[in-house]
């Protein structure tokens, strides 16, 4: 079981450009979560994905948008990058109750 | 809405000493509870949960936390320290309702060994 895949792991945007992330959940696990985690701070939840619809949202603009696909993997896109918008991007899958499983992260620093 | 307090954002015990890591949480449902911890440059792995049933708790690496409701604790603790426990440990909860899998973290306690 590979569990939680993320990619890219780094990448470094210009201010006001587009970026997409990438993640595979875990083998049988429907729901994937995107999470902002800055430096020194713990993460913060940005939205989720069930049956390829968004289900829930935290308190991130519209720049931030997503969508999730037949087999579960899910893209995190933002626009008009920001400088603030520079840290790690976590994505989790879970199935109900059991615990979320994070991916390593993928570390986008806007410049 | 829920939101959780890490009290110590800094820790650091000698090699072979207790751990203490102190989470308390605020929620108007039953909640579910969660430690994680993040190694440098990595994500958060797992380290133990509370949903329902016995009160402590026990996960990987030896370490286990205590639910307790009147006090709105989940506190984490390690009999013996080692030195591989360095890292930054994360207190979360989350609504224990079915179709919710947002979590709130902390803010995060990193924990220094000290040889």
């Amino acid at each position: 079981d590979a569990g939680v895949t993320q990619s890219p792991t780094h990448l470094i945007k210009t201010r006001g450009q587009q970026v997409t992330l990438r993640c595979s959940p875990k083998s049988g696990h429907d729901t994937v979560s995107w999470y902002q985690q800055a430096l020194g701070q713990g993460p913060q939840f940005i939205f989720q994905y069930y049956e390829e619809e968004e289900r829930q949202r935290g308190n991130f603009p519209d720049r931030f948008s997503g969508h999730q696909f037949p087999n579960y993997s899910s893209e995190l896109n933002v626009n008009a990058l920001l400088l603030g918008d520079s840290a790690l991007y976590l994505c989790a899958s879970s199935l109900q109750a059991v615990g979320a499983f994070f991916g390593q992260g993928t570390r986008l620093t806007v410049v | 809405a829920q939101s959780v307090t890490q009290l110590g954002s800094h820790v650091s015990v000698s090699e072979g000493a207790l751990v203490l890591l102190r989470c308390n949480y605020s929620s108007s449902v039953p909640p579910y509870l969660f430690w994680y911890v993040q190694y440098p440059n990595q994500g958060l792995q797992l380290l133990l949960k509370y949903t329902t049933g016995a009160t402590l708790v026990k996960g990987i690496n030896g370490f286990e936390a205590e639910f307790k409701k009147s006090e709105t604790s989940f506190h984490l603790t390690k009999p013996s320290a080692h030195m591989s426990d360095a890292a930054e440990y994360f207190c979360a909860v989350k609504r224990a309702n079915f179709g919710n899998e947002k979590l709130t973290f902390g803010t995060g306690t990193r924990l220094t060994i000290i040889p």
